[in-house]
């Protein structure tokens, strides 16, 4: 079975530090992974998507990492804002099929 | 046209009410999905449609029923809930064609559902 943990699971920062996320999966076997950001009682907004075939993806000043061997993406933001602040969810999705797993989420509070 | 549309916003109901919930997309989607989510949690895969046909079910209790009319809408119908049911519940599309599994996930806002 899928388990999917994110680290750490809150996070406080100065505006304008660079950051990085950490997601982590026990099975290798992925179609895709994708991240997501989620404000408070709100739906989900895709940031990034990786095939299991890439390495890295980037859009604007986010920049997500996939090494699917040892079952890790990271998701790094740099110079980040107060905008920033919300949960923040990996997905995985199982090789051919269309279960998602989602980790816990990083909960990030960028301050002004 | 990148949104997913559900309504309504909020939902409370009794235990013994029958109520709906509605997703619409407009994307050429045809792969539509149902997510529970609880409070400070991730959303939990429900129900997944792929070209108007019922293709997971997660072990959900039959008191949710899902429908999936046409390619632009999925229902989800509720009766009989119970307390431990409120939460978020989020719908969601992604692109789908014959033979490859594609995609990023478009989710709507959410119905924020309360069971009295």
């Amino acid at each position: 079975k899928q388990e999917v943990t994110q680290i750490p699971a809150a996070l406080s920062v100065p505006e304008g530090e660079n950051l990085v996320l950490n997601c982590s999966f026990t099975d290798s076997a992925i179609y895709n992974l994708q991240w997501f950001r989620q404000d408070p009682g709100k739906g989900l907004t895709s940031l990034l998507l990786i095939q299991s075939s890439q390495r890295e993806q980037t859009s604007g000043r986010l920049n997500a990492s996939l090494d699917k061997s040892s079952g890790r993406s990271t998701l790094y933001i740099a110079a980040s804002q107060p905008g920033d602040s919300a949960t923040y969810l990996c997905a995985v999705r199982r090789n051919y099929g269309q279960n998602f797993v989602f980790g816990p989420g990083t909960r990030l509070s960028v301050l002004p | 046209d990148t949104e997913v549309t559900q309504t309504p916003k909020h939902l409370v109901m009794g235990m013994t009410n029958k109520k709906s919930l509605k997703c619409e997309q407009h994307m050429g989607h045809r792969a539509m999905y149902w997510y529970k989510q609880k409070a400070k949690k991730p959303p939990e895969l429900m129900f997944v449609y792929s070209y108007e046909k019922l293709s997971i079910n997660e072990s959900v209790p039959s008191r949710f029923s899902p429908e999936c009319p046409n390619s632009s809408l999925l229902n989800l119908h509720l009766h009989a809930l119970q307390p431990e049911d409120s939460a978020l519940y989020l719908c969601a599309s992604s692109q789908e064609r014959t033979g490859t599994i594609t995609d990023t996930q478009y989710f709507g806002p959410g119905t924020r559902l309360t069971v009295l």
